[in-house]
C-alpha cells in the first residue's frame, strides 16, 4: 500500500463546475498538507500549504484536512479552461525532508 | 515562474553516459531537494541539500550523486545511464530545512536515455 492515495481519474467537467480532488495517507506523523497543480510537462506549481486539520480558503481554492481520517481534499469553485492539469497532494511530516506525493489527478475543464 | 532555475531542459543521451543536471533555488532559500517523475513511479524524492551539506537522502540510485555549491547552486549527476533512467528531474527549493517547509519547484530536466 501506498504512503499517499490519489485517485488519477481522468476527471473531466463542464466549465463553472466544482472540481473536487481528494488524498488519503497512512502515516500519521504528516503534519503539512499541500496541493499542487502541474501543466503538462512542467514543473509543479505550490496552490494550497495547510498546517494540521482544517481548512483553507484562497481565491476558487479551498482545502480541507481531516487528520483523524487521513483524508485531505481540494475545491475549485467556478473551473475554468485554464484549471485543466494534474493535481497533485503532497505531505510531509515534522522532521520530514522530503515530500510524499499522492499520483495526481487530471482534470479536464470542458468550455 | 517560482525563481527556482533549471538547465538544461532537455537531454538526450546514450546507455553508459554520464549527464550533470544544475539547479539554482530562490534567492534566498537554503535548501534545495532534487525529485524524479516518471510515468509509473510518480514523483520520488533523491536527495536533499542544506546550506552545503547533504541533510537527506531518498531512493537514489548509487550510480547518481549530487552536491551543493557555496553560492548554493545545486548539481545532479546521473552516471552509467540506464534507459529506465528516462524521466523529469525536478530541483525544489525552500528557505529552511525541516517539514514546514514550502517547496518551489523548477521547470525540470527532461532526460532521454536511448
Amino acid at each position: 500500500q501506498k504512503e499517499v492515495e490519489q485517485d488519477p481519474g481522468p476527471l473531466s467537467v463542464p466549465e463553472g463546475a466544482i472540481v473536487s480532488l481528494n488524498c488519503t495517507y497512512s502515516n500519521s506523523a504528516f503534519q503539512y498538507f499541500m496541493w499542487y497543480r502541474q501543466y503538462s510537462r512542467k514543473g509543479p506549481e505550490l496552490l494550497m500549504y495547510t498546517y494540521s486539520s482544517g481548512n483553507k480558503e484562497d481565491g476558487r481554492f479551498t482545502a480541507q484536512v481531516d487528520k483523524s481520517s487521513k483524508y485531505i481534499s481540494l475545491f475549485i469553485r467556478d473551473s475554468q479552461p485554464s484549471d485543466s492539469a494534474t493535481y497533485l497532494c503532497a505531505m510531509s511530516g515534522w522532521d520530514d525532508y522530503k515530500l510524499s506525493f499522492g499520483a495526481g489527478t487530471t482534470v479536464t475543464v470542458r468550455a | 515562474d517560482s525563481g527556482v532555475t533549471q538547465t538544461p531542459k532537455h537531454l538526450i543521451t546514450a546507455t553508459g553516459q554520464r549527464v550533470t543536471l544544475r539547479c539554482s533555488p530562490r534567492s534566498g532559500d537554503l535548501s534545495v531537494y532534487w525529485y524524479q517523475q516518471s510515468l509509473d513511479q510518480g514523483l520520488q524524492f533523491l536527495i536533499q541539500y542544506y546550506n552545503g551539506e547533504e541533510r537527506a537522502k531518498g531512493n537514489i540510485l548509487e550510480r547518481f550523486s549530487a552536491q551543493q555549491f557555496p553560492d548554493l547552486h545545486s548539481e545532479l549527476n546521473l552516471s552509467s545511464l540506464e534507459l529506465g533512467d528516462s524521466a523529469l528531474y525536478f530541483c525544489a527549493s525552500s528557505p529552511r530545512a525541516g517539514g514546514d517547509n514550502e517547496q518551489f519547484f523548477g521547470p525540470g530536466t527532461r532526460l532521454t536515455v536511448l
